[in-house]
């Protein structure tokens, strides 16, 4: 079946410093790819829409400048959390669009980032 | 907004049946999808239905849609320890779209 992975799976960084997450799909091509972020308790709440080739269409609230979206190829794409804070701690957690297959939506394992 | 709405906590006995509920906003949906999360871990899809019908069974699991009241159901039958997690209901417009995840319901399950 489809398998999405996500590198690192945890991470903890300094206050200030930056952090890139990778989301790959590793049996299949996807030129859409979703970034959400789940708080403790909380349900996932999507941040934005990564096209290959493209910019991300980012939803509103999210700062793009902060939360860098790069989709370089058709099974990577990469969140990069630009100087990171502790309110940025959260669990990040990208799907990607299996575009072979009805479109349907396999997620990654998520990456959980500490910010100190 | 879109918005998809869960109980937020469940117990039951191991053995009993569970029942998880989840109403949704957005009339244009059509498809709904039930994930689980295990702590620390990521989302797993358990199933999902499409809009035009009202049931799904896949072995244990029961789906079951009430597209007029936007109502939206998942029944565990003969519920296992191993079963708790906590369980998404989620749906979109079509096939690839993001999804709009409700809150999550916590299932607990005792011997």
């Amino acid at each position: 079946g489809a398998v999405v992975s996500q590198h690192p799976s945890w991470v903890i960084c300094k206050s200030g410093t930056s952090v890139k997450i990778e989301c790959r799909s590793l049996d299949f091509q996807a030129t859409t790819m979703f970034w959400y972020r789940q708080f403790p308790k909380q349900s996932l709440m999507l941040m934005a829409t990564s096209n290959e080739g493209s910019k991300a269409t980012y939803e509103q609230g999210v700062e793009k400048d902060k939360f860098l979206i790069n989709h370089a190829s058709l099974t990577l794409s990469t969140l990069t959390v630009t100087s990171a804070h502790p309110e940025d701690s959260s669990f990040y957690i990208c799907s990607a669009r299996d575009e072979a297959n009805l479109g349907e939506q396999y997620f990654g394992p998520g990456t959980r980032l500490t910010v100190t | 907004g879109e918005d998809v709405e869960q109980s937020l906590f469940l117990s039951v006995r191991e053995g009993d049946s569970s029942v998880i509920n989840c109403t949704y906003t957005d009339s244009s949906s059509t498809y709904l999808y039930w994930y689980k999360q295990e702590p620390g871990a990521g989302l797993q899809l358990l199933t999902y239905i499409f809009s035009n019908m009202d049931m799904k069974q896949d072995q244990r699991l029961t789906v079951l849609l009430n597209k007029k009241d936007k109502h939206l159901s998942l029944r565990i039958a003969d519920t296992q320890t191993g079963d708790s997690a906590i369980y998404f209901c989620a749906d979109a417009h079509q096939a690839g779209t993001a999804l709009i995840f409700g809150k999550g319901t916590t299932l607990s399950v005792s011997s």
